[in-house]
């Protein structure tokens, strides 16, 4: 059974610190989604990483893949508060379903 | 910019009655999926949908739930007798391709009283 570990599950920064968001998973697997929720809101969609070693860029986000070691990271730049969300990363369980770990909420200070 | 619609956004019903929540994919896709996530928990997959049949369903979806395509537009989760536990945030979501990117709609808040 494919199961997707995140950590931290609480993370608080101040504004214009760097910081790591990491994603295991259990299985292999060669697709690995990142999605934001604000509270009491949907999912956003941010990466999709189709292959080992891909590597995403949007703004202050950035995500990669290593899918010989099962691990994805969400790395944050000079964090602003406009990003404080919960982050989730999801990977492909195959058979149409996506398996989401248990959420990163972030809290970004001024 | 195309969406996934869901409504109603909250439904709250007593325990032992059916609900009916509803969705309207983006019409492109092919794929249609329902998500359940129970208030500050993890987002767990409930089923998928291809060609008028499920694809896949998880351990949560048992004989109480079931899904439709009744139109070329809508995708319909029933759960025939609620019970507490189903109170939870349910989100719908449809993708082009299998294994493509999901998008996911706004949800609907159920509540189980």
């Amino acid at each position: 059974e494919l199961k997707v570990e995140q950590n931290p599950l609480f993370l608080s920064m101040q504004e214009g610190k760097n910081y790591t968001i990491y994603c295991n998973y259990s299985t292999t697997s060669d697709r690995l989604y990142w999605y934001r929720q604000d509270p009491g809101k949907s999912l956003e969609s941010l990466f999709v990483l189709l292959s080992n070693g891909a590597v995403k860029q949007e703004g202050r986000l950035m995500a990669s893949l290593d899918t010989k070691a099962r691990l994805s990271t969400l790395h944050i730049t000079a964090a602003v508060h406009d990003l404080s969300a919960t982050y989730f990363c999801a990977v492909d369980g195959g058979a149409q379903k996506l398996v989401f770990g248990q959420g990163t909420r972030l809290t970004i200070n001024p | 910019e195309p969406e996934v619609t869901q409504t109603p956004s909250h439904q709250v019903t007593q325990m032992g009655q059916e609900v009916i929540l509803r969705c309207v994919p983006i019409s492109n896709h092919l794929y249609f999926y329902w998500y359940r996530q129970i208030l500050g928990q993890k987002v767990e997959f409930l089923v998928s949908f291809y060609n008028n049949e499920i694809s896949e369903k998880s351990e949560i979806f048992d004989d109480q739930f079931s899904v439709e395509r009744p139109d070329g537009s809508n995708f319909t989760l029933k759960i025939r007798s609620t019970k507490l536990e189903d109170s939870a945030m349910y989100f719908c979501a449809s993708s082009v391709e299998f294994s493509y990117e999901q998008y996911f709609g706004p949800g609907t808040r159920l509540t189980v009283t």
